[in-house]
């Protein structure tokens, strides 16, 4: 079983729309969150962290944080074709031997 | 700044191969990530090096996968022999930090199509 899902598996957004995305970790030893983005033929790129309860904006994403339920949500309002990708969803321990664990991502498809 | 860079961008083997892909990460990093991505797996770790040590040998893949850092600007990711099963796109990530939370910079990966 995953320790980081992520759902919806994919997701159509109009052009300008809001797109929500959700990630739920079953290990409770998880304290440290990220997003990334992957544009198709690149590696992903990190697109923002949040490690404490509550919501974290930067531009037009936002990320929010439930430690309790561990669950993170990512919301992109006003969606442009340039946010058409697959979004991962990544988490981390204290332990530092681990490094990060990755959901299988959401495909955002953004359409005029 | 250079980002990572990953080479070569495609492979293509033969079953029961060797083969070498090659990766250096951001100067001045000093964890560097190997992954495989598939469709069906999403990404999947198959080594970390924090300073040139191993700190985590990917399990499952010890068999036929073997990261080296042959220095702090130099890994390489063998896969010996190769597998049909194997073909997927192999990613390279490095960061900077003491903690392991650090937000990692990937390379444009290696497509291996193993026939």
């Amino acid at each position: 079983q995953q320790k980081v899902q992520q759902s919806p598996e994919s997701l159509s957004v109009p052009e300008g729309g809001m797109a929500s995305l959700n990630c739920t970790s079953s290990d409770r030893n998880f304290q440290y969150f990220w997003w990334y983005r992957q544009h198709s033929g690149e590696g992903p790129k990190a697109l923002m962290s949040i490690f404490s309860d509550g919501d974290k904006k930067e531009g037009r994403f936002t990320a929010h944080l439930n430690k309790a339920s561990l669950h993170v949500s990512l919301h992109i309002r006003d969606s442009q074709p340039s946010d058409s990708a697959l979004y991962f969803c990544a988490a981390s321990s204290n332990n530092y031997a681990q490094g990060l664990t990755f959901g299988l991502g959401t495909r955002v498809s953004v359409f005029p | 700044d250079a980002g990572v860079t990953q080479t070569p961008r495609h492979e293509v083997a033969e079953k029961g191969q060797t083969i070498i892909l090659k990766c250096e990460p951001v100067s001045g990093h000093n964890d560097l990530f190997w992954y495989r991505q598939t469709k069906i797996q999403g990404l999947e770790l198959l080594s970390y090096f924090r300073s040139k040590s191993l700190m985590e040998d990917g399990g499952a893949f010890k068999d036929r996968f073997k990261a080296e850092m042959l220095n702090s600007s130099f890994s390489t990711l063998k896969i010996q022999p190769t597998e049909p099963k194997d073909s997927a796109v192999y990613l390279c990530a490095s960061s900077f930090g003491t903690n392991n939370y650090a937000e990692q910079f990937f390379g444009p990966g290696t497509r291996l199509t193993v026939l």
